[in-house]
């Protein structure tokens, strides 16, 4: 089975940085995602991780650590409009077809 | 642009009803999904279909049933609704090769069943 887990919630200040941990223990690790979404809206495309590393992009980065089940989002220089729930997702390879599992997610309050 | 759009952004039914949720994606996805998504339980899977006529159980298939019968369209149906069936629901599609990685989320349909 998988078992994703990320912080509730988190708060933080226009200006700074805030990392937004996820780990996760699956079967057939095929990559992680992580999606932005606003409040009525659907999830957007953030990242996507499927090697060890730093991926960056703009203000965002995400980072993967396979052996530790691990992964982070990076977003720097915060924006009031970047309050929103992140959501991480694992892909996980099941009988040859590909599916996402979702966190419950991280709602960030960015205050000015 | 990719582009998955849902029937209905707001859905009202009774208990009973039988409901039917639309999709419909322009990018010649072979993969389709229905989600719902719920306060403290995040997304989870219903049904998914990775090709016309063929779908597999998610996590949650109980009091849905799927048809695809056009690659483009993917349909999710609540044969009797009932009041714990009151959910946003999200589509997503997501191309099996080649292209990108992530699945493209229609705009979801909040449905309230009375």
């Amino acid at each position: 089975g998988q078992n994703i887990d990320q912080p509730t919630e988190m708060t933080a200040t226009e200006g700074a940085i805030v990392q937004i941990n996820c780990t996760y223990q699956t079967s057939g690790f095929n990559g992680l995602f992580w999606y932005q979404q606003h409040a009525g809206e659907a999830p957007t495309f953030l990242s996507y991780n499927v090697l060890d590393g730093l991926e960056e992009k703009g203000r965002f980065s995400s980072f993967l650590s396979r052996s530790k089940g691990y992964s982070y989002l990076l977003l720097k220089e915060l924006q009031m409009k970047d309050s929103a729930s992140y959501l991480c997702a694992v892909r996980a390879l099941n009988t040859g077809f590909q599916k996402l599992v979702f966190g419950t997610g991280t709602r960030l309050l960015v205050s000015p | 642009d990719v582009k998955v759009t849902q029937s209905s952004r707001y859905l009202v039914k009774r208990t009973g009803e039988k409901v039917f949720l639309e999709c419909v994606q322009d990018m010649d996805h072979e993969n389709m999904f229905w989600y719902r998504q719920d306060p403290g339980l995040g997304l989870r899977l219903i049904y998914f279909s990775y090709d016309v006529k063929m779908k597999e159980k998610g996590d949650i298939p109980e009091g849905y049933s799927v048809s695809r019968e056009k690659k483009e369209r993917f349909s999710l149906i609540l044969e009797s609704a009932s009041t714990n069936q009151t959910s946003m629901y999200l589509c997503a599609s997501f191309h099996r090769t080649g292209g990108g990685n992530e699945q493209f989320f229609g705009p979801g349909t909040r449905l309230t069943v009375l």
